[in-house]
């Protein structure tokens, strides 16, 4: 069964410094997404992309936040200038048609430190 | 916007008793409602889902209600075993294009021996 997959497993990196986390969803699906969830706490959707645009963002995907498809198969959350707060699991989805089920990935856990 | 909530917290049952979990939302726009499993360290990965237009709908052990007047639903688990030991998301979302799940704070479902 094909899987959402993401890179790396576990990220850390100095507060301020660049960080990109990247996700190969499946194959045929033209919706995605990112998720964060803080340790403990309930999985937040930070945006979603469609047709090479992002389609919905929430107050979470501030200016220091940034989506891309480079290629045909990967997508790419980038964070500017990390904080301390961004310490988190990420995870990127994927959907075939918008709102049925999201596939999620493994996830990327990054620690800023 | 949509505000999704979920009680209990923490649900405790012994193997073989069943086990409900509800959960309720704000938004009448929201037409899509899956449940989601997260084992400890892994990915959200979707148990089961109800439209709008459908009142209940099971799956083997599990089934979910909808009530839509009230807005809200339930998940419902029957023969517990130890590996339902798990957390659990509901979600909320208006299942159209390019718009996201807002999720639970989760339930953190104990199965015990």
């Amino acid at each position: 069964e094909p899987e959402v997959t993401q890179t790396p497993s576990h990220q850390v990196t100095q507060m301020g410094q660049e960080v990109i986390l990247r996700c190969v969803p499946i194959s045929n699906h033209l919706y995605f997404y990112w998720y964060r969830q803080i340790l403990g706490q309930k999985v937040e959707f930070l945006v979603s992309f469609y047709n090479n645009e992002i389609s919905e963002k929430s107050e979470i995907f501030d200016d220091q936040f940034s989506v891309e498809r480079p290629d045909g198969s990967n997508f790419t959350l980038k964070i500017r200038s990390t904080k301390l707060e961004d310490s988190a699991m990420y995870f990127c989805a994927s959907t075939w048609t918008s709102g049925y089920e999201q596939y999620f990935g493994p996830g990327t856990r990054l620690t800023v430190t | 916007g949509e505000n999704v909530e979920q009680h209990p917290s923490t649900l405790s049952v012994q193997e073989g008793d069943s086990a409900v979990i509800k959960c309720t939302y704000s938004d009448s726009a929201s037409n899509y409602f899956p449940w989601y499993k997260q084992e400890l360290g892994k990915r959200p990965q979707l148990i089961i889902d109800i439209r709008s237009n459908v009142g209940e709908k099971k799956d083997q052990r599990i089934a979910v209600t909808l009530n839509k007047t009230a807005k809200h639903f339930s998940l419902h688990i029957t023969e517990t075993q130890p590996e339902d030991s798990a957390v659990y998301f509901c979600a909320a979302g208006p299942g159209n294009y390019g718009q996201n799940f807002v999720f639970g704070p989760g339930t953190r479902l104990s199965v015990l021996p």
